[in-house]
């Protein structure tokens, strides 16, 4: 397996532009996560799936954020419109259904508002 | 709510041990390891999944103390290659999604 797959790895965009950020899981991966990487505050979880359910999207910034999972292969992350403070690294996980098997991380989305 | 790790930083001289501390204000099931090296995804280190279980990886161990609501990294004889940011994500069981901390970021120089 090739592994958790993110794209793009790095978008600038303009402040006020949509952005949507890509995610293919594991195949046969039950769970899916997204966080947000930021030195201010670590990594912080947005929202997670379990069968292509969403569980919880407390972590949800603002109704700026959005996220969806249409089948088991993909999920995707969108942000309209942009501001600079979304900046960050966004990291796709998934792994197993069960809370005591490892998750895996695809290599993230570095995105840029300017 | 993130659990909190001590210490933030740390910078080690090749072949020091150290140490890196991970409570948590909620009940623990398990607790999650993973480092992560600059400009690189999280990697999977270890899960201790009982009260008291101690696990190794390469010269890296960890304890968890689930009464107190705490877990230990022990790196022995640092390398090198053992620079990067650890997290801890305390698991709560079933389909719960792991919430790490800010993490510890370890620096080992020659």
């Amino acid at each position: 397996d090739a592994g958790v797959i993110q794209s793009p790895r790095h978008e600038v965009t303009e402040m006020g532009q949509e952005v949507t950020l890509r995610c293919k899981p594991i195949s046969g991966h039950n769970s899916l996560f997204w966080y947000r990487q930021t030195m201010m505050r670590g990594l912080e979880l947005l929202i997670y799936f379990n069968n292509n359910v969403p569980i919880d999207d407390s972590g949800m910034p603002e109704d700026r954020f959005s996220a969806k999972m249409p089948n088991a292969s993909f999920s995707t992350l969108k942000i309209q419109p942009s501001e600079p403070r979304d900046s960050a690294v966004y990291f796709c996980a998934s792994r197993p259904t069960g809370g005591g098997t490892e998750a895996f991380f695809g290599q993230g989305t570095r995105l840029t508002v300017v | 709510q993130q659990p909190v790790q001590s210490p933030q930083a740390v910078i080690l001289r090749e072949g020091e041990d150290a140490v890196i501390n991970c409570s948590s204000s909620k009940a623990l099931y398990s607790v999650h390891w993973y480092r992560q090296k600059h400009g690189e995804a999280p990697v999977f280190l270890m899960i201790l999944l009982k009260g008291g279980e101690q696990k190794g990886h390469e010269k890296i161990s960890a304890s968890f103390n689930e009464k107190k609501q705490q877990s230990s990294l022990y790196l022995t004889a640092s390398q090198l290659s053992y620079s990067g940011t650890y997290f801890c994500g305390p698991g709560r069981g079933g389909n719960t999604p792991l919430v790490f901390g800010k993490g510890t970021r370890l620096s080992v120089i020659a």
